[in-house]
């Protein structure tokens, strides 16, 4: 599996946009990029998945450039209900798959 | 929206007991994990299960653990003899394959 390098936090204003920028430099021509949003106490939460250039959603963008090797989510406008951790994850998303986490990115966002 | 479920919630054992934690995956998925989160830490995989039979399992996930799909929803996670160690929140996960991996709201369990 692919190791991922991502900020350990970021502080941000409610009606900020926030970019959480992945590292990924050894992915596998067949992994996929995923992002998890986790709260505390809760079970994570799928926010968006993506191959290359760009994919969005209702609640966020994923950029990925050509060689694949970085990532940013990009959550428009924020709010207090944001503050989460943030996980970014690469793996082959064909037979078998599984997700390894790393440490992830607490996102907190003020008012 | 279709959602895995877990129970119990939350549950209190003493230490040396057997646990059993309960999963009901998505009803069309075929592959189902479980994972752990100590308090404070990281996601850790545990097991995954496919075709009735364990896939992949993680160093996590000695003798004292087992999975299990008893019928054609529940989808287990034993731990035969707990230890202090064992405290942490469970997540059950299921996928139809190929795409995105779905979890439920996790077991806390805690051992005294």
């Amino acid at each position: 599996l692919a190791k991922t390098t991502q900020p350990i936090s970021m502080d941000s204003y409610e009606g900020q946009e926030v970019n959480i920028t992945c590292s990924h430099n050894n992915i596998a021509t067949n992994d996929y990029i995923t992002w998890y949003q986790q709260f505390p106490s809760q079970g994570p939460r799928f926010i968006i998945q993506g191959y290359k250039t760009k994919v969005t959603n209702e609640v966020a963008s994923l950029f990925i450039p050509a060689d694949r090797k970085s990532s940013t989510l990009s959550l428009p406008r924020v709010s207090l209900s944001d503050t989460a951790v943030y996980y970014c994850l690469v793996g082959d998303v064909s037979n078998d798959y599984k997700l390894s986490f790393g440490a992830g990115t607490t996102v907190t966002v003020r008012a | 929206e279709p959602e895995v479920t877990q129970t119990p919630s939350h549950q209190v054992t003493q230490m040396g007991q057997e646990v059993i934690l309960r999963c009901v995956p998505i009803s069309n998925h075929l592959y189902f994990y479980w994972y752990r989160q100590i308090l404070g830490q990281k996601v850790e995989f545990l097991v995954s299960f496919y075709n009735n039979e364990i896939s992949e399992k993680s160093e996590i996930f000695d003798d004292q653990f087992s999975v299990e799909r008893p019928d054609g929803s529940n989808f287990t996670l034993k731990i035969r003899s707990t230890k202090l160690e064992d405290s942490a929140m469970y997540f059950c996960a299921s996928t139809e394959g190929g795409n995105t991996i779905y979890f439920g709201e996790g077991s806390w369990l805690t051992v005294v």
